[in-house]
C-alpha cells in the first residue's frame, strides 16, 4: 500500500521569508500527488495537483511544488509568505481511486 | 455557487445513541467520500461511493453506515458501536476519482 510522510508536524517562519514544507511518498509508478490546506475548523482546500508532465506546477495563493521521481518527493514552496497562509497543509496521493493523506505540517507565521 | 454542504457544523450526543451527518453537493459529482479527521492522525477514510445506491467501507468502517439514494446527497451515520466518535467529520465529492473537494466540516462530540 502507498504511504505519505510529512516529516514536519509543525513549522514557524517569518512573514515574508521562503517556505518550503516536505511530502515523501512510497509508490511504484507515476502518483497522482496533491496539495492541501485547512484553516483552524475547516474544510480542506486543493493548492495544486500533479498528474504527469512538467514536474513543478503552479497552484492557488502563489504556492508551486516540484515532482522529484528520484527522491520520492512533492515540496510544497512559496517564495514569500504571508501572515494568512497560516494553516495546516496535507500531501496526497491517489491509490486505486482513493486519496491516502499524509499526517499534515501546522505552518505558524511570525510577524 | 457550486459546493458542498454539511450541517450541522458542531453536534453533541450521548453515549449509546446514532447520530447521522448531512452531506449535499450541487457539483454533479458522481463521487462522494467521508473522512475522520484526529489531531495529529490527518484524514481517514470511513466510506466512499462511486455511484448511486453503490457504495464501499473505506479503512475505518467499523460503527459507521451511509447510504446513497440521490447523486447530491451522502449521509454518514454514526452508531452507538462507534467506540470512540468524537472527531472532526468531513465530506468530499469527486468527478475524476482523485480530485476531491471538501465541505467546511461537522465537528461531533459525544459525551
Amino acid at each position: 500500500a502507498q504511504s505519505v510522510t510529512q516529516p514536519d508536524i509543525h513549522i514557524t517562519v517569518s512573514e515574508g521569508a521562503s517556505l518550503e514544507l516536505r511530502c515523501n511518498y512510497s509508490y511504484g509508478a507515476t502518483p497522482y500527488l496533491f496539495w492541501y490546506v485547512q484553516s483552524p475548523g475547516q474544510g480542506l482546500q486543493l493548492l495544486l495537483k500533479y498528474f504527469s508532465g512538467d514536474t513543478l506546477v503552479q497552484g492557488i495563493k502563489g504556492f508551486e511544488a516540484e515532482f522529484k521521481r528520484s527522491q520520492s518527493s512533492f515540496n510544497l514552496r512559496k517564495p514569500s509568505v504571508h501572515w494568512s497562509d497560516a494553516a495546516e497543509y496535507f500531501c496526497a496521493v491517489g491509490e486505486s481511486g482513493n486519496l491516502i493523506f499524509g499526517k499534515g505540517t501546522k505552518l505558524s507565521v511570525k510577524p | 455557487d457550486g459546493g458542498i454542504t454539511q450541517s450541522p457544523k458542531y453536534l453533541f450526543r450521548k453515549e449509546g445513541q446514532n447520530v447521522t451527518l448531512s452531506c449535499e453537493q450541487n457539483l454533479n459529482h458522481d463521487a462522494m467520500y467521508w473522512y475522520r479527521q484526529d489531531p495529529g492522525q490527518g484524514l481517514r477514510l470511513i466510506y466512499y461511493s462511486q455511484i448511486v445506491n453503490d457504495f464501499q467501507k473505506g479503512d475505518i468502517a467499523e460503527g459507521y453506515s451511509v447510504s446513497r439514494e440521490k447523486k447530491e446527497s451522502f449521509p454518514l451515520t454514526v452508531t452507538s458501536a462507534q467506540k470512540n466518535p468524537t472527531a472532526f467529520y468531513l465530506c468530499a465529492s469527486s468527478m475524476d476519482r482523485y480530485e476531491q473537494y471538501f465541505g467546511p466540516g461537522t465537528r461531533l462530540t459525544v459525551t
